[in-house]
């Protein structure tokens, strides 16, 4: 089975520090992806990654940066975290397909106060 | 730009109902579609997908949903709602030659089954 994991389920930090969000997949997809999901709004995405130190910026990027040193892992940074940044973040992977299916991670509930 | 447009942010249904859900697309070239399902405090995990071929595509948990170019939609059916099929249901496209294979989302349907 494929295997997505988000470091954290629940993560409380507050106003003003930088914020590492990890996953790390095992089963050697080349794309990584980071959405944040919040109610009404569905899945946006933020950044993904087609290889190893290759970065793509979604379509909220704002806030956000992300870092891919090797294939397995791909983290998302909020450099200067704000309340409205506190969501639902789910990291993706898939194979290099149009159709390929996307695996989701569990999710990591960020609550920033 | 693609687009999603999932009709209804909530669906009530009676157990053992019939279980419509809509998902509409805008495109000029042909799509990829996907329907995910999300169970509470849960990541996503896909239930059907539409590349090319047959239009009606079965998926797991006696789930269906049936590609109509003509109309645009991609709609999610079941002929029995089980108590255990209430969750959050996403639509979404992609397309042929995108390149980054991205999936744009629709906003969701909440799916509540009634006892």
């Amino acid at each position: 089975d494929v295997k997505v994991t988000q470091s954290s389920r629940y993560l409380v930090k507050r106003t003003g520090e930088k914020v590492f969000l990890e996953c790390v997949q095992d089963m050697d997809h080349e794309n990584m992806f980071w959405y944040r999901q919040d109610p009404g709004l569905g899945l946006r995405l933020i950044y993904f990654s087609y290889d190893v130190k290759m970065k793509e910026k979604g379509d909220i990027p704002e806030g956000y940066s992300v870092s891919r040193e090797k294939k397995e892992r791909f983290s998302l940074i909020l450099e200067s975290a704000s309340t409205n940044q506190t969501s639902m973040y789910l990291c993706a992977t898939s194979r290099p397909s149009n159709f390929a299916e996307a695996f989701f991670g569990q999710g990591t509930r960020l609550t920033v106060v | 730009a693609q687009s999603v447009t999932q009709l209804g942010s909530h669906v009530s249904v009676s157990e053992g109902a019939l279980v419509l859900l809509r998902c509409n697309y805008s495109s000029s070239v042909p799509p990829y579609l996907f329907w995910y399902v999300q169970y509470p405090n849960q990541g996503l995990q896909l239930l059907l997908k539409y590349t090319t071929g047959a239009t009606l595509v079965k998926g797991i948990n006696g789930f269906e949903a049936e590609f109509k170019k003509s109309e645009t939609s991609f709609h999610l059916t079941k002929p029995s709602a089980h108590m255990s099929d209430a969750a959050e249901y996403f639509c979404a496209v992609t397309y042929s030659g995108a390149g980054s294979y991205q999936l744009t989302f629709g906003k969701g349907t909440k799916l509540s089954v009634i006892p």
